[in-house]
């Protein structure tokens, strides 16, 4: 597609209850990051994958937090359990790869736990 | 750890004032540097980036930044800002070994007023 697609754009939950986040970078991008854009916190690192492994997801807040990649493509966030502090926005971004080739972000997800 | 420190929460200025928005980060080796801005309603956006060579950097929009190696430092500024320039501005830092994650300042919040 011609940009990053993340669905579903906004999500209500009640705490407890799993929620699945779903992000398709632009075709041919190796890089996906997931990022959580809280108010006044700007942009957490949460997980990196290039192709399908994550060498980093040092920033995943807790066990309850989890993320694949399939077939060098679509990412999956999983939220097990949501808490009321998972509140946020959760941003995809996908780059070409290594070097210095910027990011390209998603709308993102709008999360709000009830 | 590695870290980015934007030293400006929130930024009012009338039009035509200069700005310049400070940015910081921690990290030892060879780093890509960049400026994102999120315009209200829309999504993240590549502002300028600096990799290697001159260390001052132009944008789009008349914004520039500089990249002071001694300083840690990579300050965005723009001789004369315009209303359409209220925006959240981001600076990012990116690993150029290991894990190529991206690291991402707090954020400054800009209103210009008209």
């Amino acid at each position: 597609g011609a940009g990053v697609s993340q669905s579903p754009s906004n999500k209500v939950t009640e705490k407890g209850k799993d929620v699945e986040l779903r992000c398709d970078p632009i075709s041919g991008h190796t890089a996906l990051y997931w990022y959580r854009q809280s108010l006044g916190q700007g942009l957490e690192f949460l997980i990196y994958f290039q192709g399908n492994s994550a060498p980093d997801k040092s920033g995943l807040p807790s066990d309850r937090f989890s993320a694949e990649r399939t077939g060098g493509s679509v990412s999956t966030l999983t939220i097990q359990r949501t808490q009321q502090e998972d509140s946020a926005v959760y941003l995809c971004a996908s780059s070409p790869g290594r070097g210095a080739s910027p990011l390209h972000f998603g709308n993102g997800t709008r999360l709000t736990v009830t | 750890a590695q870290s980015v420190s934007q030293h400006n929460h929130h930024v009012i200025l009338s039009e035509a004032a200069s700005l310049e928005l400070g940015c910081n980060y921690s990290y030892g080796g060879t780093v890509n540097l960049f400026w994102y801005v999120q315009y209200p309603g829309q999504h993240l956006q590549l502002l300028l980036k600096y990799f290697s060579g001159d260390p001052l950097v132009k944008g789009i929009k008349g914004f520039e930044a500089e990249f002071i190696k001694s300083k840690f430092s990579f300050n965005l500024r723009k001789p004369s800002v315009q209303w359409s320039d209220t925006a959240e501005y981001f600076c990012a830092v990116k690993q150029n070994t290991g894990g190529f994650k991206t690291i991402f300042g707090a954020g400054t919040r800009l209103f210009v007023k008209a």
